[in-house]
């Protein structure tokens, strides 16, 4: 079974706007990672973030992560219509420590322009 | 540097058929990783390499058979197809000390 769940799985807003995903996990982690997926393309890494981290941000990207409620985010500021894509969390859990990935199903997530 | 490249990037096979699905990487790696993506889906771990030489099974490895032939490829076989190994398939690396994983644009798979 799936370790992450996203929510929502389809998010569609306006451009401009700010985009909020948000990743559910069961078991302990290292740090769970964000990858953005274009339609008919691979996936491309976004943000990391460690167990012992609460916050981060690369450009308009804020990844935090709530270890107690096993929840993180994903916040898009200032959103633009190149960011339609779905987006994936990945987990690293302590029992497979760093030797495998676990993703979760995605938000599809388009900005109209 | 072509990161990581999969061949072939279509294919449609008729229920019973074998083929290999090939992943080459050129930035060194350590680990390697096949993945199926079905619509709507996220990616499930179909079988990894932590090394050159070693593989394990990941979430759903029934029907499928793996080879790590050197640091570069891995290769992912299927023997006999069935119309539910319909999917799109990932390889992924994964360098010795970083977690990020790096991934190939995809075989789409048709069985029929």
């Amino acid at each position: 079974s799936q370790q992450g769940e996203e929510d929502p799985q389809a998010l569609s807003i306006q451009e401009g706007e700010n985009a909020t995903m948000n990743c559910s996990y069961k078991t302990s982690i290292n740090n769970l990672q964000w990858y953005r997926q274009n339609s008919g393309r691979g996936l491309v890494h976004l943000i990391l973030i460690r167990s012992n981290e609460r916050e981060k941000h690369s450009g308009r990207l804020r990844v935090t992560l709530d270890t107690s409620k096993k929840s993180s985010s994903l916040l898009i500021t200032a959103s633009r219509a190149a960011d339609t894509a779905s987006y994936f969390c990945a987990t690293d859990a302590v029992e497979t420590s760093g030797s495998r990935l676990t993703f979760g199903e995605g938000t599809q997530l388009t900005v109209n322009p | 540097n072509a990161g990581v490249t999969q061949t072939p990037k279509f294919q449609v096979l008729k229920t019973g058929q074998s083929m290999t699905l090939q992943c080459a990487q050129d930035m060194n790696h350590n680990s390697m990783y096949w993945y199926r993506q079905d619509p709507g889906m996220g990616l499930r771990l179909i079988y990894y390499s932590a090394s050159e030489g070693t593989t394990d099974k990941g979430e759903v490895p029934n029907g499928y058979n793996v080879s790590r032939l050197n640091k570069r490829e891995f290769s992912l076989r299927l023997e006999s197809a069935a119309p539910s190994q319909t999917s799109v398939y990932f390889c992924a690396t994964h360098p010795l000390v970083a977690e990020t994983q790096y991934f190939g644009p995809g075989t789409r798979l048709l069985v029929l």
